[in-house]
């Protein structure tokens, strides 16, 4: 299975940068690299997604080395309202051992005022 | 344009009662899936179902049943619920099998008494 690493938790304060990343060592070929963002008695919500180099929408950047082993997540001047749990996932892939859209344990954001 | 559409909502069953969760979207997605977050924990994947007349298990199909009764609807059953079944089903649906922006809906919340 294509795994993640990501950190438990992160704090942060309004209107500072928030950096996750995310470790994926064993990424595939096909594998594309997506986060997603969950708020309490929500269902994810799709953030952002790549392939490699940078990706930038109006929410946050993604930044993908070459080696694509690793990802990180960027969130810019953070609200309050950006405290949730972040998911990175990669794949999906199909075929036998892996499986569609797996999601790990997430990093839990607290942003304080 | 309603999404993905969950019911019910909540739901409180005995030990060994048996309940069908239903989901449907109205985004024309080929691919739908059930998963299920215990309190503090990331998804797991239940069943998935790569396209109309197909699924698969996930990471923890044991105790579940589905059905995939048309591209529309993508059913999870519990036959004999148990305690351990206690948890929050989400359902999701993306376009197609390796497309990984996924919808999920509200949830349902399940008690096993």
């Amino acid at each position: 299975l294509a795994k993640t690493t990501q950190p438990i938790s992160m704090d942060s304060y309004e209107g500072q940068e928030v950096n996750i990343t995310c470790s994926h060592n064993n990424i595939a070929t096909n594998d594309y690299i997506t986060w997603y963002q969950q708020f309490p008695s929500q269902g994810p919500r799709f953030i952002i997604q790549g392939y490699k180099t940078k990706v930038t929408n109006e929410v946050a950047s993604l930044f993908i080395p070459a080696d694509r082993k690793s990802s990180t997540l960027s969130l810019p001047r953070v609200s309050l309202s950006d405290t949730a749990v972040y998911y990175c996932l990669v794949g999906p892939t199909w075929g036998t051992g892996r499986r569609a859209l797996t999601f790990g344990s997430g990093t839990r954001l607290q942003v304080q005022p | 344009n309603a999404g993905v559409t969950q019911t019910p909502k909540f739901q409180v069953l005995k030990t060994g009662q048996s309940m069908t969760l239903q989901c449907a979207q109205d985004m024309n997605h080929n691919s739908m899936y059930w998963y299920r977050q215990d309190p503090g924990m990331g998804l797991r994947l239940i069943y998935y179902s790569a396209s109309e007349g197909t699924t698969d298990k996930g990471e923890v199909p044991n105790g579940y049943n589905v059905s995939r009764l048309n591209k529309r609807e993508f059913s999870l059953r519990l036959e004999s619920a148990a305690p351990s079944q206690t948890s929050v089903y989400f359902c999701a649906s993306t376009r197609d099998r390796v497309n990984t922006e996924a919808f999920f809906g509200q949830g349902t919340r399940l008690t096993v008494v």
